[in-house]
């Protein structure tokens, strides 16, 4: 069944670790993007991709950086993570055409930093 | 002015009645319009798209686009309290030579039996 998964569903880690966030899509869409969401609060977009090997920061600055090796994954990496960066995480996807800009989105990351 | 503008709510309607969320958006070559719905703590859920001016109508849901006033709005005939969730207006935009879908902040509903 096509669809996107994101792992893990929650996470607790202390200040200073580095963690990664996975996402993957098996709809074979090649736009692929991360928001940030506080509870109760809007989507800010923090990066998006195009295509493997492309990728660019979004609207809202962002400390983490992503990577696109493959079409299917695009896992968002934070060096060393803060209390600032306590969210929720969530990845969509897109395919091309005319009119593809319905993004379906993942289940989403809730990340905890104490 | 923001590209994508909704109501944030909250928007409070009795079970059974029409419930009725409004977007403006800025963007005159916008051409693709989607309602989202976001239950608290989950992630967001397309539940409409539109093209083209006028209604689309799909089960208890209608879409209504109106690209001369620049705003698109989402109807719920006999709204349910499960229909009780934040709903997010997203529009296509040129940004820099490249698409994009741009977010309203989203309409907080909440549907009373």
């Amino acid at each position: 069944e096509a669809d996107i998964y994101q792992t893990p569903r929650y996470l607790v880690i202390g200040t200073g670790k580095k963690i990664t966030l996975e996402c993957s899509q098996t709809m074979g869409h090649d736009k692929m993007y991360w928001y940030q969401q506080d509870p109760g609060m809007e989507l800010h977009l923090i990066h998006y991709s195009y295509g493997v090997n492309s990728t660019e920061k979004g609207d809202l600055s962002s400390e983490s950086t992503v990577s696109r090796i493959r079409t299917e994954h695009f896992p968002l990496t934070l060096e060393s993570a803060r209390p600032s960066h306590t969210s929720q995480y969530l990845c969509a996807s897109s395919g091309s055409g005319d009119f593809a800009n319905e993004q379906f989105f993942g289940p989403g990351t809730r990340l905890t930093v104490l | 002015q923001k590209e994508v503008e909704q109501n944030s709510g909250p928007l409070s309607v009795p079970e059974g009645a029409i419930a009725s969320l409004n977007c403006t958006y800025s963007d005159r070559g916008s051409q693709s319009f989607f309602w989202y719905r976001q239950y608290s703590g989950k992630s967001p859920e397309l539940i409409m798209f539109i093209y083209s001016n006028g209604d689309k109508e799909d089960g208890r849901f209608t879409a209504q686009l109106n690209k001369a006033s620049q705003y698109v709005s989402l109807l719920i005939r006999d709204s349910q309290p499960s229909d009780s969730a934040t709903y997010l207006c997203a529009v296509n935009v040129i940004i820099q030579g490249a698409q994009k879908l741009v977010f309203g902040q989203g309409t907080r509903l909440t549907i009373n039996p």
